[in-house]
């Protein structure tokens, strides 16, 4: 168990819906990244935020947007969505720092139908 | 942008064997990290590397941190059937802007019992 907690599990969706994707990071870990991952492919950075503030941005599309809350928690929401936005969908945490690591939830997978 | 050539792209390996795969970078990183990931599931943590020409174990796995900070490999050593998986490398640079992982595309290994 990494700490990194991620629901739903899974999400069985329509085409043109939208839905939110939600993350609590490990205890006392102040950034939270999103990745993408799809079948037989690797990780995707799509975004990351640390202590509530964007920090950098990957390949995320204009449809999707994420925040960070005050109590550090994370959200990803989809919007619009499509076939192809089906994916398993990680949040990982990290605490930054000179030993920095990064530990990942179990993901959110996301059938789009 | 940074990328991580991650070689071989899979393996197919007697059960005992010995396993070696590596990652290079055309820049440098100040920390590599490698991860297993099991099917559906998310990267699980293996070994954290903070310094050029460490060299550190966790069990029959041992990984190096490059001298030249732009490569790091994994070693398996008498492998067994539950070392089936996904294996990334991963680099980081904390501070700044550029604090987002960057993935190897994952060496995918099969172990025949």
């Amino acid at each position: 168990d990494s700490g990194v907690t991620q629901t739903p599990k899974h999400l069985i969706t329509a085409t043109g819906q939208r839905v939110t994707l939600r993350c609590s990071p490990r205890s006392g870990d102040l950034s939270v990244y999103w990745y993408q991952q799809s079948l037989d492919q690797g990780l995707q950075f799509l975004i990351q935020y640390y202590n509530g503030e964007e920090r950098a941005k990957g390949n995320i599309l204009e449809r999707f947007s994420a925040q960070q809350f005050p109590d550090l928690h994370s959200e990803l929401n989809l919007s619009s969505l499509e076939l192809g936005d089906s994916a398993l969908y990680f949040c990982a945490s990290s605490v930054e720092g000179e030993r920095n690591t990064i530990y990942f939830g179990e993901g959110s997978w996301l059938t789009v139908v | 942008g940074q990328q991580l050539n991650q070689s071989p792209q899979s393996m197919f390996i007697q059960e005992g064997e010995d396993v070696s795969m590596n990652c290079t970078s055309s820049s440098i990183f100040n920390t590599w990290l490698w991860y297993k990931q099991d099917p559906g599931e998310g990267p699980v943590l293996l070994i954290a590397l903070y310094k050029a020409g460490e060299l550190t174990s966790n069990g029959r796995l041992t990984a190096q941190f490059g001298i030249t900070r732009k490569d790091s490999f994994l070693n398996i050593s008498a492998s067994i059937p539950s070392d089936v998986g996904i294996y990334f490398c991963a680099g980081l640079n904390y501070g700044g802007s550029q604090g987002n992982l960057i993935f190897g595309k994952g060496t995918k290994l099969s172990v025949k019992p």
